[in-house]
């Protein structure tokens, strides 16, 4: 049962370009996004979120698109940078839950 | 930055052992959460806890699990008998106060393997 899917288990771009991480979902009640960065040997970090309210949310080169009718939303990083390379979940949740349902990840490379 | 802790971040355990995870959230969060990742596959909610009560758990969360925070700093998941299959990284979580959605700060978890 994967309400939350992210179809690409890994992404390999060149430092400075675009890095595009897609996710997609299937449950029409959630109604918050989030992004999580994972490194290595770490836990995972929040870096970026967005309500149903809205369909983009930027934070400096990151920036989240959601797209509701189509239940996808895309995480941009521009510029890559090699220190972005890591595993990138997307989690949702409903209803002021607070407990995201997340996405089995994708892992970015960024070449320098 | 405050952040959670967890300790051990390796555990090694045989199979029917009892194991105690232990966390320490960030001091002025109210709501804090277990997760477990098995290898390869997605992060998996496990229970949620606040006001010294669980308000939510999985399916995964059965009987031979149980949380406790016993003095105000720590909280810890307790796996009564352990099995093989509950070989995976367990995470703690926790998140501050009311209101807003506020992201839940996340420890570099507990690496449990079931011999």
């Amino acid at each position: 049962d994967q309400q939350v899917k992210q179809n690409s288990p890994s992404l390999s771009v060149q430092e400075g370009r675009i890095s595009i991480l897609n996710c997609d979902y299937t449950n029409s009640m959630f109604d918050y996004f989030l992004w999580y960065k994972k490194y290595p040997a770490e836990g995972p970090t929040f870096l970026i979120s967005i309500s149903s309210i809205k369909d983009k949310n930027e934070d400096g080169r990151f920036t989240v698109f959601l797209n509701k009718s189509a239940k996808h939303l895309s995480l941009h990083i521009v510029p890559s940078q090699p220190g972005d390379s890591a595993v990138y979940f997307c989690a949702a949740s409903s209803g002021g839950s607070y407990i995201p349902t997340f996405g089995r990840g994708t892992s970015l490379i960024v070449h320098p | 930055e405050p952040e959670v802790t967890q300790t051990p971040s390796h555990q090694v355990t045989q199979m029917g052992q009892e194991v105690i995870l232990r966390c320490v959230p960030i001091s002025n969060h109210l709501y804090f959460y277990w997760y477990r990742q098995i290898l390869g596959q997605k992060v998996e909610f496990l229970v949620s806890f606040y006001n010294n009560e669980i308000s939510e758990k999985s399916e995964i969360f059965d009987d031979q699990f149980s949380v406790e925070r016993p003095d105000g700093s720590n909280f810890t998941l307790k796996i009564r008998s352990t099995k093989l299959e509950d070989s995976a990284m367990y995470f703690c979580a926790s998140r501050g106060g009311t209101g807003s959605n506020q992201p839940q700060h996340f420890g570099d978890g507990t690496r449990l393997s079931i011999l």
